[in-house]
């Protein structure tokens, strides 16, 4: 059974830090991992869709990246903003596509002004 | 349509009545699930459709929770004699499944339930 695992659950910074969430899973065969960002009260946003052939992707001062092998990935926020508060997740999909996606708990970023 | 859309967005009932949640996919998505999070949670999974079929419904907490899907498209989610405990956002996702695009998933923004 997949487990995956997102540490620390919270975070806080000032503003202008660059910062790297992690997140871990236990079963290596993968279709894809994918970041979300939650706003509180609101649904999830997804920011990065990581294909299980592919080491990272980036999208504005967003990079993921993807390490199957040691069952990691990691979400890196280059100079944030206090518009970057919010709880990120990840989740990975099984390696048949078929399936749900397994989530972690996220972890609550606070980027103080 | 462009984007996952779930009604009603609130929902205030009393305890004991029965409730349905809708969602409608992004157009040709074949799979479609339902999550539940409570306040301060994590996604608790519910049921997965593949199609109109649903393959894992391992996460329906009781059998007061249902599920349909009609038309590879809208799904409803119906609970009987709602509990103060059945609170929750409900959030439906939607995904093209196979080797087709990606199988990132795409979520609506949720029904927020409150029983009282």
């Amino acid at each position: 059974k997949q487990e995956v695992t997102q540490i620390p659950a919270a975070l806080s910074v000032p503003e202008g830090e660059n910062l790297v969430l992690n997140c871990s899973f236990t079963d290596s065969a993968i279709y894809n991992l994918q970041w979300f960002r939650q706003d509180p009260g609101k649904g999830l946003t997804s920011l990065l869709l990581i294909q299980s052939s592919q080491r990272e992707q980036t999208s504005g001062r967003l990079n993921a990246s993807l390490d199957k092998s040691s069952g990691r990935s990691t979400l890196y926020i280059a100079a944030s903003q206090p518009g970057d508060s919010a709880t990120y997740l990840c989740a990975v999909r099984p390696g048949t596509n078929a399936g749900k996606s397994t989530f972690g708990d996220g972890t609550t970023l606070t980027v103080k002004p | 349509g462009a984007g996952v859309s779930q009604s009603p967005s609130n929902k205030v009932t009393e305890k004991g009545k029965d409730v349905e949640l809708r969602c409608d996919p992004i157009s040709g998505h074949t799979a479609l699930y339902w999550y539940r999070q409570r306040l301060g949670q994590g996604l608790e999974f519910l049921i997965y459709f593949q199609g109109n079929s649903a393959p894992d419904k391992s996460g329906l907490p009781s059998d007061r929770f249902s599920a349909e899907r009609t038309g590879e498209s809208v799904s409803t989610l119906t609970i009987q004699r709602t509990q103060q405990e059945d609170s929750a956002v409900y959030l439906c996702a939607s995904s093209l499944a196979g080797t087709g695009g990606g199988g990132g998933y795409t979520f609506g923004s949720g029904t927020r339930l409150t029983v009282v």
